[in-house]
């Protein structure tokens, strides 16, 4: 089955400076990729995603990118504001079954 | 905005026992699942379910647990007799067509359960 790799487990910047997550997954038929906001004692939210038929998505300060030959994707935030630490946690899904499966989470800290 | 939402938000229960844990998905929502989150780990898949049957499971998810859509808004977890290693939060979460997994998915809040 897929197995999904997150890195770094913990990440701290300061306020204004760019956070990167990255993730690898094992199953090459994996297509969705999906990243969760996780803030302390809530479910994850989805805070952007991204399909195989597209390298990059970006959404205001948030952006991923993927790259399908290296079995990659990473999660890119920019001008960090203190209310972006949480842990962020990298997903993948493939199209032959219903199953998602999640990296093991990045807590980011971003410092006043 | 609609949202998922589950109950109870925490429950204790003694080893063997059997616990159920109750969740509403977003209405017009097709598909529906469970995951659980041990304590520090990541978030596992645990069950999908789909027009009234499991679509898919993974090896977590044994014959000491069970889901079932009872009306046309609830979706249960039900765990028949506890274990220590059960102690968890466990995230009910839907999504809205037919894509499954391939779809955004919308999680509620959790229940914590911790076994005694």
């Amino acid at each position: 089955g897929e197995n999904v790799e997150q890195h770094p487990s913990t990440l701290s910047v300061q306020e204004g400076d760019s956070a990167v997550i990255k993730c690898t997954y094992s199953d090459s038929a994996s297509n969705y990729f999906p990243w969760y906001k996780q803030e302390l004692g809530k479910g994850p939210q989805l805070i952007i995603d991204i399909r195989s038929n597209v390298g990059e998505k970006k959404d205001q300060r948030i952006a991923v990118t993927l790259n399908k030959t290296a079995k990659h994707f990473s999660l890119h935030i920019t001008e960090t504001q203190p209310e972006d630490s949480a842990v962020y946690f990298c997903a993948a899904s493939s199209p032959w079954n219903n199953d998602m499966r999640f990296g093991a989470g990045t807590r980011l800290t971003v410092k006043p | 905005e609609p949202e998922v939402t589950q109950t109870p938000s925490h429950q204790v229960t003694q080893m063997g026992q059997e616990v159920i844990l109750r969740c509403v998905p977003i209405s017009n929502h097709l598909y529906f699942y469970w995951y659980r989150q041990i304590l520090g780990q990541k978030v596992e898949f645990l069950v999908s379910f789909y027009n009234n049957e499991i679509s898919e499971k993974s090896e977590i998810f044994d014959d000491q647990f069970s889901v079932e859509r009872p009306d046309g808004s609830n979706f249960t977890l039900k765990i028949r007799s506890t274990k220590l290693e059960d102690s968890a939060m466990y995230f009910c979460a839907s999504s809205e067509g037919g894509g499954g997994a391939q779809e955004t998915q919308y999680f509620g809040p959790g229940t914590r359960l911790l076994v005694l």
